[in-house]
Formats: structure tokens, sequence, C-alpha cells
């Protein structure tokens, strides 16, 4: 079964960092770009961070760069968001999601995990 | 990144055609043929639905298709099911490398 599981999700006081994992599993993981989506309570979707499935590219959302980085260890089918300096409009629930064409980085995304929440406050 | 324009809401009667759009730019939508939608339930993660403005993964509904036209993609729900009462998003590949999604629209089906 093709599956996202996120983890590392919690509370965290302004200008913490925070990394979220994503463990992947039932597909060939390095052959597919991933992304990190994020909805704030009651909010819409936003893109936040993408990578490529060898790992030799990364793209930021303009709100997140500087401050957040993506990796992928694919050895370990695992996906991660390193986030610092966060902030009260960082909160949200983190999504990972696969990409579905094995050609395309930012394309339609077919495989979602559960997501975890991340609430910045003090 | 500025978001793609979709209706905040929609709504259509069991069996009914309903149509969604999503708005853009030559930045995103109209040049580029990577537009998708997804369905959202409430709490839940969202569903791809639609993909490369016109692909329908495997168990996907044909009632569930998808159009371009300028910078203005399209999602039509035909044969409205209760089921299919959900928030809707698109996205669309922009240049210099980043997603932008659209504010998301709610479908009642009445």
């Amino acid at each position: 079964e093709v599956q996202l599981l996120e983890s590392g999700g919690g509370l965290v006081q302004p200008g913490g960092s925070l990394r979220l994992s994503c463990a992947a599993s039932g597909f060939t993981f390095n052959i597919y770009a991933m992304s990190w989506v994020r909805q704030a309570p009651g909010k819409g979707l936003e893109w936040v961070s993408g990578i490529r499935g060898s790992g030799g590219g990364t793209y930021y959302a303009d709100s997140v760069k500087g401050r957040f980085t993506i990796s992928r260890d694919n050895s370990k089918n695992t996906l991660h968001l390193q986030m610092n300096s966060l902030r009260a409009e960082d909160t949200a629930v983190y999504y990972c999601a696969k990409v579905r064409s094995s050609i395309t980085i930012l394309g339609g995304m077919d495989v979602w995990g559960q997501g975890t929440t991340v609430t910045v406050s003090s | 990144q500025s978001a793609l324009t979709q209706p905040a809401s929609v709504s259509g009667s069991p069996g009914q055609s309903i149509t969604i759009s999503c708005t853009g730019t030559s930045s995103d939508i109209g040049t580029y043929n990577y537009v998708s939608w997804y369905q959202q339930h409430p709490g839940k993660a969202p569903k791809l639905m639609i993909s490369d403005v016109s692909s329908r993964p495997s168990g996907v509904p044909d009632r569930f298709s998808g159009s371009k036209s300028g910078n203005t993609a399209s999602l039509t729900i035909s044969g409205l099911q209760t089921e299919d009462e959900a928030d809707y998003y698109c996205s669309s590949y922009k240049s210099s490398n980043t997603l932008v999604f659209g504010g998301g629209t709610k479908l009642t089906v009445l």
C-alpha cells in the first residue's frame, strides 16, 4: 500500500525550530519529487516547498524562503522539513505529498499523508 | 506568490452539473499545462482529482473533468452526487519553480 506518514509536529514558541519528517512506503521513493503543503486553521492550502527525486533541486514559497529547508534521505525513504525562525503565521497542518508523475517536479500530487500539526505560540 | 482565484462557493442539485473556475495569469495557468484539482472533505487530507489540466488518476470517476482556456482552468462535475460535497482547490505550476493554489471553493449539493 502506498503510504506517507508525517511526524514531528507540536507546540513551539515564536523564533523556535522544529523538524518534520515524512516516512514513505509502497513506491519507489527516489524517482518521485515530493512537496510539503500546509493548511492554516480554517484556511486554504498553501504550497511550502518541493524537492526533486534525486534531492538535487529544492524549491520554496517566498513565505518560507531562508527559514525552512527541505531535504530527503532516499536510503531511508524519508522526507524532512527543517523549520527555523518560526512565526505565528506558520501555525498549520503540514502535509507531505508525492508528485504523481516521475518526470514532473511541481505537478499534481496523488499521495498525501494524514498531516502533522504545528502550533507556534508563546 | 499570489493565489489563483476561485469562487468562494458553488451549489447544485443531485444529478446536475457544475463548473468551478480557477483564474490565474500568463505566469502560471496561461503558460503551463500543470493545473491540478483537489477535493478535500472536512478533517481529511486533499485528494487529487485532476492533474495536467485534464488527466484523471485511476479511481476518480469520469464525472470529473478538467479543461483550460487562456489563463482560466475549469473543473466540471457532472451527475452531482451528495458525496461530492466538499472543498475544491486548483493549483498550477508557476514560473520560477513554484506552485500556487487557489483559495478554494465550497461545493454544496442541495
